[in-house]
């Protein structure tokens, strides 16, 4: 059974803390991405990665960066959480234009 | 880029009917159309998808359709039952392009 596995199911962090969400596959599969899920915005595009060590701006990058180390994982930082990025994160990934398989979602508060 | 429209936003039917949701996109170039469905607490999961080359496919009680002249594609469920209740999201993939560009999601809402 394909799995992508995010570390946290609930989060609470403080402004200005630093915050890392991983994410971990194990399909092998090229393509990573992250998501922000909030109400009425649907699934936006963070970052996303083709492969290892590479990465590429989504639609909502700013005040998150990104990690490729080894292609199974991806990690998502946020370098100063701020209260504006309390939402649902959620890990997905592909092989080429295939279905996505994501994560069970990350729920960040920041207080 | 991509635009993915998505109506309606909520969709409430009694146990039974049919339910219906329909996305537009705007990339002619676009030819991988995935549908997901996210229960409470979980991740969205693929249900259903249609390739550019097909103009309709079915799963059971799921079908979707795929017009590529009016570029809009439709995602039909008949006979729903309350585990149908979920959020539901298009997505559209162009040529050359592994990225989906999703729709910002119909919440469906099956009464007993």
């Amino acid at each position: 059974d394909v799995k992508v596995t995010q570390s946290s199911r609930y989060l609470v962090k403080r402004t200005g803390e630093k915050v890392f969400l991983e994410c971990v596959q194990d399909m092998d599969h090229e393509n990573m991405f992250w998501y922000r899920q909030d109400p009425g915005l649907g699934l936006r595009l963070i970052y996303f990665s083709y492969d290892v060590k590479m990465k590429e701006k989504g639609d909502i990058p700013e005040g998150y960066s990104v990690s490729r180390e080894k292609k199974e994982r991806f990690s998502l930082i946020l370098e100063s959480a701020s209260t504006n990025q309390t939402s649902m994160y959620l890990c997905a990934s592909t092989y080429g234009k295939t279905e996505a398989f994501f994560g069970q979602g990350t729920r960040l508060t920041v207080v | 880029g991509e635009n993915v429209e998505q109506h309606p936003s909520t969709l409430s039917v009694q146990e039974g009917d049919s339910a219906v949701i329909k996305c537009t996109y705007s990339d002619s170039a676009s030819n991988y159309f995935p549908w997901y469905k996210q229960e409470l607490g979980k991740g969205p999961q693929l249900i259903i998808d249609i390739r550019s080359n097909v103009g309709e496919k079915k799963d059971q009680r799921i079908a979707v359709t795929l017009n590529k002249t009016a570029k809009h594609f439709s995602l039909h469920i008949t006979e729903t039952q309350p585990e149908d209740s979920a959020v539901y999201f298009c997505a559209a993939s162009k040529r050359g392009s592994y990225i989906p560009t999703f729709g910002r999601g119909t919440s469906l809402i099956v009464h007993p």
